[in-house]
């Protein structure tokens, strides 16, 4: 079992419409929870952290984590062209510093 | 603050020669991480220092790869007599947080990366 699952994708959404991304990791101590975008090319780069369970909410982002189901989520409300990137979730496991990537999934807004 | 630098940016190679990746953090970070990602892949850890101590090493890295942080400021990664399959890009990052501290830390600040290719 991977550490960090994601759905590598692509996945599809118009312009405007809600992206939801997901993420499963192996890991039940883990504490620290991230979301990076990563252009095609780039280097990741921090959205979101959460590390309680429930919402977290910044501007067109919310993190929702669930840590009885080990399971993170990224929603993207009224999502733009711009957001198309493929988006790593990443978990810092309990007692570790080491912080540990999903394969990420290719969002594809179509405009 | 000019963020995490990375050099060299690209480097093309020869199987069987050595190659050494420098990083600069960000001058205020204490710990230092190594990622190598393949296209498609997720950056995988490689090893991470907080201050000059390498703390964690990935069972993944093989007696080729060294890694160094003399005096807790910039890193070194040097890679012994390359295979084509260490063609990758390798990321550093850095971030701020204290010993114990097991909420807050751990936002990771990327370079833009050093890709290898061995030819």
């Amino acid at each position: 079992q991977k550490e960090v699952e994601q759905n590598s994708g692509p996945l599809s959404v118009p312009e405007g419409a809600i992206a939801s991304l997901n993420c499963t990791y192996s890991d039940r101590g883990s504490q620290s929870f991230f979301w990076y975008r990563q252009y095609s090319g780039k280097s990741p780069e921090l959205i979101m952290s959460i590390y309680s369970n429930g919402d977290k909410e910044d501007g067109r982002f919310t993190a929702q984590l669930n840590k009885a189901s080990q399971y993170v989520s990224l929603l993207i409300r009224d999502s733009q062209p711009s957001d198309s990137a493929t988006y790593l979730c990443a978990v810092r496991g309990r007692g570790y510093q080491k912080v540990t990537f999903g394969t990420g999934t290719k969002l594809q807004v179509i405009p | 603050d000019t963020g995490v630098s990375q050099d060299p940016r690209h480097k093309i190679t020869k199987r069987g020669q050595n190659v050494t990746f420098r990083c600069d953090p960000i001058s205020e970070h204490n710990r230092l991480y190594w990622y190598r990602q393949t296209l498609g892949q997720g950056p995988e850890f490689l090893t991470y220092f907080q201050n000059e101590a390498q703390l964690e090493k990935s069972r993944l890295l093989s007696d080729r790869f060294s890694a160094e942080r003399p005096k807790g400021s910039f890193s070194t990664l040097e890679i012994q007599r390359t295979e084509q399959g260490d063609s990758a890009m390798y990321l550093c990052a850095s971030s701020l947080g204290a010993s114990g501290d097991l909420t807050g830390a751990n936002v990771l600040t990327f370079g833009a990366g050093s890709r290898l290719t061995v030819l």
